[in-house]
């Protein structure tokens, strides 16, 4: 099946600090969204991305999708302590007659302030 | 706009009992709402999707009849794990689509005991 390898697992940065996150598949994908996890809660979506090359900031945020449809990273830029949680990336594709969204397993991130 | 609601957010049963979760959308109409699981310091496993007037659609290995939808209106969906075991313990987190994105529940933490 389809799978995102997502990378870091975790990173720990000082508060001010850039930070970037990446996604990678062996499978295209139509739709890439980032989604920012905080413990006991649902995923929020921060971007969402729809074409090829497509680059899309949100405030301090900025995410890109791959040429090749394959691929995605993230970056917030001067990171502040409530950046802290799990930011996981989604492909979305049409399977089985429905969109579908498969995760990466995550990348926990802690800003030291 | 674009809030999806989760009730209840906690619940603790006794083996054996069955267990309803409620899924709404707020603010907008769905007609396509997803179910998943997550372990913890997992990501999100779909379950199954959820469409308004039909029957849901289950991922492989998800038994069907151990865990009933029912997507009855164009704003709510319901879980219910039936004959609830230890081993479903677990988050369980809806989400709703509006257009190409996919906005999440709060989840409802399960606890089987």
């Amino acid at each position: 099946g389809q799978q995102l390898n997502q990378s870091p697992q975790s990173m720990f940065i000082q508060e001010g600090e850039d930070v970037s996150m990446n996604c990678t598949s062996s499978s295209i994908f139509n739709t890439w969204l980032w989604y920012k996890q905080d413990p006991g809660e649902g995923p929020v979506l921060l971007i969402a991305l729809y074409k090829a090359g497509e680059l899309t900031s949100n405030g301090r945020l900025t995410a890109q999708f791959g040429i090749t449809r394959k691929d995605s990273f993230l970056n917030i830029s001067a990171s502040i302590p409530s950046d802290v949680g799990i930011y996981f990336c989604a492909g979305q594709l049409l399977q089985g007659g429905s969109e579908k969204l498969v995760f990466g397993k995550g990348t926990k991130l802690t800003v030291n302030p | 706009g674009a809030v999806v609601s989760q009730h209840p957010s906690r619940v603790i049963c006794k083996s054996g009992t069955s267990v309803k979760i409620e899924c709404r959308s707020l603010d907008f109409q769905a007609t396509t709402m997803f179910w998943y699981r997550q372990f913890p310091k997992q990501s999100l496993m779909l379950m199954a999707t959820s469409n308004e007037g039909s029957k849901a659609t289950y991922e492989q290995g998800v038994e069907k009849d151990k865990f009933l939808i029912n997507h009855a209106s164009l704003t709510l969906s319901t879980l219910t794990v039936t004959s609830a075991h230890p081993e479903d313990s677990s988050f369980y987190i809806c989400s709703a689509r509006q257009g190409f994105e996919q906005y999440f529940g709060p989840g409802t933490r399960l606890t089987v005991t």
